[in-house]
């Protein structure tokens, strides 16, 4: 059974702080890696797509993916109120089926 | 954004009554999804579409068929709504086999 794993949270961060949301997956042939936000009563919005080793930066966000450690990572600097959502974790294995993390709920405090 | 449009965004059912929502884009991508979201679960895969008339099963499709007989629609049946439908229904779609997937606003299902 191929898993995407993330910690459920809550992860309380506070405004103008970075907040980092980690995701580990089971397929090591994955190659495609994704993370949405996701706010309340809305439908997900991909932020950051990554496909090789290393970071990938885009304005405040920042993705790192280690396939080696099988680890992805979403890091939001000078967090603001506004980035209060879930995150989802998605990866597509080899098959090209994306496999959902269940998301990490992030609340940032004025 | 792919321009994808589900209808209805609200609806409210009685159990054993059949019902289809439908998915509509207009960026021409190949392929489109249905998920469903439940608390507790997250997104869970009904089924999928890599082109017309070329649908497959996801990991939770019993209860449930798609057609998609042109490239923009996609359309989702409950053949027999039962209660653990209750859900929200998101379609999805993507260019490519490898890109990230682009959401529709969802429909928000109650079976009564």
């Amino acid at each position: 059974q191929k898993e995407v794993e993330q910690n459920s949270g809550p992860l309380s961060v506070p405004e103008g702080a970075i907040a980092s949301l980690n995701c580990t997956y089971s397929d090591r042939g994955s190659q495609s890696f994704f993370w949405y936000r996701q706010y309340s009563g809305k439908s997900p919005e991909l932020i950051m797509s990554i496909y090789s080793n290393g970071d990938k930066e885009d304005g405040r966000f920042t993705a790192q993916l280690n396939k080696a450690s099988q680890y992805v990572s979403l890091l939001i600097r000078d967090s603001q109120p506004s980035d209060s959502a879930t995150y989802l974790c998605a990866v597509m294995d080899s098959n090209y089926q994306l496999i959902w993390g269940a998301g990490t709920k992030l609340i940032i405090k004025p | 954004d792919a321009g994808i449009t589900q209808s209805p965004r609200h609806k409210v059912t009685e159990t054993g009554t059949p019902v289809t929502l439908r998915c509509h884009q207009t960026e021409n991508h190949r392929y489109m999804y249905w998920y469903r979201q439940d608390p507790g679960h997250g997104l869970r895969l009904i089924h999928y579409s890599y082109g017309v008339k070329d649908t497959d099963k996801g990991e939770v499709s019993d209860g449930y068929s798609v057609s998609r007989s042109k490239t923009e629609d996609f359309l989702l049946t409950l053949e027999s709504a039962t209660s653990s439908q209750t859900s929200v229904y998101f379609c999805a779609t993507n260019r490519q086999s490898n890109y990230g997937y682009t959401f529709g606003s969802g429909t928000r299902l109650t079976v009564v």
